[in-house]
């Protein structure tokens, strides 16, 4: 039980090119989360999805997408990256449905994305 | 959204009992709170969730008065090793999606 893996772990972009990071989570899980945190801040969420086929924007969506192909996998890309878009990008999942920890986010390792 | 307040920065020594509280004013009757904890270069991690009173687990005990319009997180005996960023969070109890905010936090630095 990996819990929930993010890939790559670093990376950098010259401004204009795309990406896309991988979220992936072996919990079964029906919400998962995207989120950047920028140094010395709290997180803020970029987009969410509350199952298969569906998402939602957060806080911070502008210049962002994102899909929800398998309920396992969660995938934020960036079309055209921007200097602004330089952060540390975390996905979580939770199962709101479960009688113990409902609503508890559970957090990957991050991927540290820098755009020159 | 709930909006929570906490302190920027705390400072403790070793084996000193720390309580840092989080105000949340405008939290849903639906609402538990959460705290997570995060290390650098690491996304936050569970640790303690309550509604009312008091809750007790093996690394934390949360007090959340009768109003519920704030809660303090209590983490007895701090060692060096939880020094880390704190965050309090007001989350639906289950089942329908809501947007989870986390707030700047609360870095708590343990000296020797």
């Amino acid at each position: 039980n990996a819990g929930v893996t993010q890939t790559p772990k670093f990376r950098v972009l010259k401004t204009g090119q795309s990406m896309t990071l991988l979220c992936a989570q072996d919990m079964n899980h029906e919400y998962m989360y995207w989120y950047r945190q920028d140094p010395g801040m709290g997180l803020r969420l970029i987009h969410y999805s509350v199952g298969e086929g569906t998402t939602a924007k957060g806080e911070v969506p502008d210049g962002y997408n994102v899909s929800r192909l398998k309920k396992q996998n969660f995938l934020l890309g960036l079309e055209s990256a921007a200097p602004s878009q330089t952060s540390v990008y975390f996905c979580a999942s939770t199962n709101p449905y479960a009688l113990a920890d409902a609503d508890t986010q559970y957090f990957g390792p991050g991927t540290r994305l820098t755009v020159l | 959204l709930a909006k929570t307040t906490q302190p920027i920065s705390m400072d403790s020594y070793e084996g000193q009992e720390v309580n840092i509280t989080c105000s949340h004013n405008n939290i849903a009757t639906n609402d538990y709170i959460t705290w997570y904890q995060q290390f650098p270069s690491q996304g936050p991690r569970f640790i303690i969730q309550g509604y009312k009173t008091k809750v007790t687990n093996e690394v934390a005990s949360l007090f959340i008065p009768a109003d519920r319009k704030s809660s303090t997180l209590s983490l007895p005996r701090v060692s060096l090793s939880d020094t880390a960023v704190y965050y309090c969070l007001p989350t639906l109890s289950s089942g329908s999606a809501r947007q989870l905010t986390f707030g700047s936090g609360t870095q708590l630095t343990v000296l020797p």
